[in-house]
């Protein structure tokens, strides 16, 4: 089955500053790779995804990119703000069902 | 309505009751799935359901009993259950599992506690 690794598990940045988020997986057949955000208590949401046809796909500060040759993919998240404080998951479809990534606690310090 | 809806938000219940989870999509999605969640870990997959027929389980102990009475609706009946049950348990919905591209859509949960 599918395997996904996130690195790092936390991160802490000052408002303002760059947060990037990496992922790997396992699966070449493996087309959607979606990111959620997850703040306590609440449900994941979806903030971005990113088809395997697709090389980087941007969402006003945040973006993904996929590098399918390597089976890496990347979350970037620009002018960091402290309500992008969360812990997010990546995640690969692989058989249709989603894999999801270890997440990464990210800190955006004021 | 674009939105997974759960019931109830919290359950405390004792290792002998019998309570169960429900979930409520109406976005004519035909997939749907039951995630538990553990403090800081992902979700993980437990059953899915694609045109109200299980489709997986992923080796789930028999006190967990899903049930999908029709499109919309995603039952988890819950009996015997023991303490490292608690969780978070979270439905999701898709449009269609067969799809290459399968965007989920995820509840905001059941916080469960077993005493």
């Amino acid at each position: 089955g599918e395997n996904v690794e996130q690195h790092p598990s936390t991160l802490s940045v000052q408002e303002g500053d760059s947060a990037v988020i990496k992922c790997t997986y396992s699966d070449s057949a493996s087309n959607y790779f979606p990111w959620y955000k997850q703040e306590l208590g609440k449900r994941p949401q979806l903030i971005i995804d990113i088809r395997s046809n697709v090389g980087e796909k941007k969402d006003q500060r945040i973006a993904v990119t996929l590098n399918k040759t390597a089976k890496h993919f990347s979350l970037h998240i620009t002018e960091t703000q402290p309500e992008d404080s969360a812990v997010y998951f990546c995640a690969a479809t692989g058989a249709n069902n989603l894999f999801f990534g270890t997440g990464t606690r990210l800190t955006v310090i004021p | 309505d674009t939105e997974v809806t759960q019931t109830p938000k919290h359950l405390v219940m004792g290792m002998t009751n019998k309570k169960s989870l429900k979930c409520e999509q109406h976005m004519g999605h035909r997939a749907m799935y039951w995630y538990k969640q553990k403090a800081k870990k992902p979700p993980e997959l437990m059953f899915v359901y694609s045109y109200e027929k299980l489709s997986i389980n992923e080796s789930v102990p028999s006190r967990f009993s899903p049930e999908c009475p029709n499109s919309s609706l995603l039952n988890l009946h819950l009996h015997a259950l023991q303490p490292e049950d608690s969780a978070l348990y979270l439905c999701a919905s898709s449009q269609d599992r067969r799809r290459s591209y399968n965007e989920q859509f995820f509840g905001p949960g059941t916080r469960l506690t077993v005493l």
